[in-house]
């Protein structure tokens, strides 16, 4: 079973613009949450998504957002950037319900200039 | 979730046992204990949990004690590939949480 996936792995960006990130759960898994990791805060939950709702947040400004489709993969959303939001954003599916054991992807590493 | 504490690193040489503690002293009766283990700027990857009884599989084995404050995470025969920070979280298994609350991790190096 090929597991959790995340595009693109390396992205750069300036302050100011917005950035989407995708992810892509093992099949069958309808639980996707994500995570941002930075050297200062380390690995913090930002939200997690099943069957297409928001069910669990972070403390994160409304800049960061996300959805979920109807096959489960899962994106998300950061508006204006800051250089702050550097960080290795990570993926995590869990099968059935949520719950569950978590699955992380590689990961997509943000620079912000 | 209840609160876990890790030391910062430990060490152990190459082909030898390493045991990875884990302090969890206002663990609820129903959370779970969980490990994960970070390999350099790599996703977290899943090495095993449980909840009172030890557990083993292929990766490493769990030992709870009894009253349940506290764990160990067992490699038995540590190879270089397994220097990681290894993280030790507490989490309630419901259907409506799925978020894990990493601490600092342990860093483990496994020296030739």
């Amino acid at each position: 079973k090929a597991g959790v996936t995340q595009t693109p792995r390396y992205l750069i960006k300036t302050r100011g613009q917005q950035v989407t990130l995708s992810c892509s759960p093992i099949s069958g898994h309808r639980s996707v949450s994500w995570y941002q990791q930075t050297p200062g805060q380390g690995l913090q939950f930002l939200f997690e998504y099943f069957s297409e709702t928001q069910r669990n947040k972070g403390n994160f400004p409304g800049r960061f957002s996300g959805r979920q489709f109807s096959n489960s993969r899962s994106e998300m959303n950061v508006s204006t950037l800051e250089l702050g939001d550097s960080a290795l954003y990570l993926c995590a599916s869990s099968f059935p319900t949520g719950g569950g054991t978590q699955y992380f992807g590689p990961g997509t590493r943000l620079l912000v200039l | 979730d209840a609160k876990t504490t890790q030391p910062p690193s430990m060490d152990c040489a190459e082909g030898r046992a390493a045991n990875l503690p884990c302090n969890h002293s206002t663990i609820s009766g129903n959370e779970y204990v969980y490990w994960y283990r970070q390999i350099h700027s790599q996703g977290p990857q899943y090495i095993i949990h449980g909840l009172k009884n030890n557990e083993t599989n292929e990766m490493a084995s769990l030992i709870i004690t009894e009253d349940r404050k506290s764990s160990t995470l067992i490699l038995p025969h540590a190879t270089l590939r397994d220097t990681a920070v290894y993280y030790c979280i507490v989490r309630l298994d419901t259907g409506a949480n799925s978020k894990l609350t990493f601490g600092k991790g342990i860093t483990l190096s496994v020296r030739p």
